[in-house]
């Protein structure tokens, strides 16, 4: 079974602070995906990268960045944390076009 | 652009009966595929089942079938024999075959299943 690993379901942090948010697949895929996801407006894809060091905005890139130095790692950072940043974000990984595979969610508050 | 819309927010179903989840979407491409995704209360979010559009056979998954209707850009999901683990958000998706790959989502129905 495909296993994509988020390395916290909870995290709180404070206003101003970097945060950095991992994700872990084993499956080899090329595909990666960071989406937040709030009440009433779904899932929006901040980040997607679809090879190692390759990267490409989605729709809110603004206040995030990403890494991704390894294929099977890619990490959504948050340069300068804001309390409009409080959500769930969610990872996830595909190869090429199939579905893609989902990690548990880190809801994120800034405080 | 792509857009993917539910205009269902809430549904609710009693054990055992049947409920249809819709769906619609918009796209220039003629060759993708549709998903509907289930996100139950414990978050992690898992494919239900999936769509190439160019198979105009409706997929099927035991108790969960869509119905494909490519001239009208509509995906709705059924659910037959209704199951309390059912309960849950479902989230429609799109994606197109070729090109960036980006997976597009709607906003989602929570369906409630009534004892």
């Amino acid at each position: 079974d495909v296993k994509v690993t988020q390395s916290s379901r909870y995290l709180v942090k404070r206003t101003g602070e970097k945060v950095f948010l991992e994700c872990v697949q084993d499956m080899d895929h090329e595909n990666m995906f960071w989406y937040r996801q709030d009440p009433g407006l779904g899932l929006r894809l901040i980040y997607f990268s679809y090879d190692v060091k390759m990267k490409e905005k989605g729709d809110i890139p603004e206040g995030y960045s990403v890494s991704r130095e390894k294929k099977e790692r890619f990490s959504l950072i948050l340069e300068s944390a804001s309390t409009n940043q409080t959500s769930m974000y969610l990872c996830a990984s595909s190869y090429r076009v199939t579905e893609a595979f989902f990690g548990q969610g880190t809801r994120l508050t800034v405080v | 652009a792509q857009t993917v819309t539910q205009s269902q927010p809430e549904m609710s179903v009693q054990e055992a009966e049947t409920v249809t989840l819709s769906c619609t979407y918009d796209t220039s491409e003629s060759d993708y595929y549709l998903f509907w995704y289930k996100q139950p209360p414990s978050r992690q979010m898992i494919l239900v089942i999936r769509q190439e559009a160019y198979k105009q056979q409706n997929a099927t998954e035991n108790r969960f079938s869509v119905n494909f209707q490519k001239a009208a850009k509509s995906f709705s999901l059924k659910i037959s024999d209704s199951q309390l683990g059912d309960a849950a958000m479902y989230f429609c998706a799109y994606r197109k075959r070729t090109g960036a790959n980006n997976l597009f989502f709607g906003t989602g129905t929570r369906l409630t299943v009534i004892p």
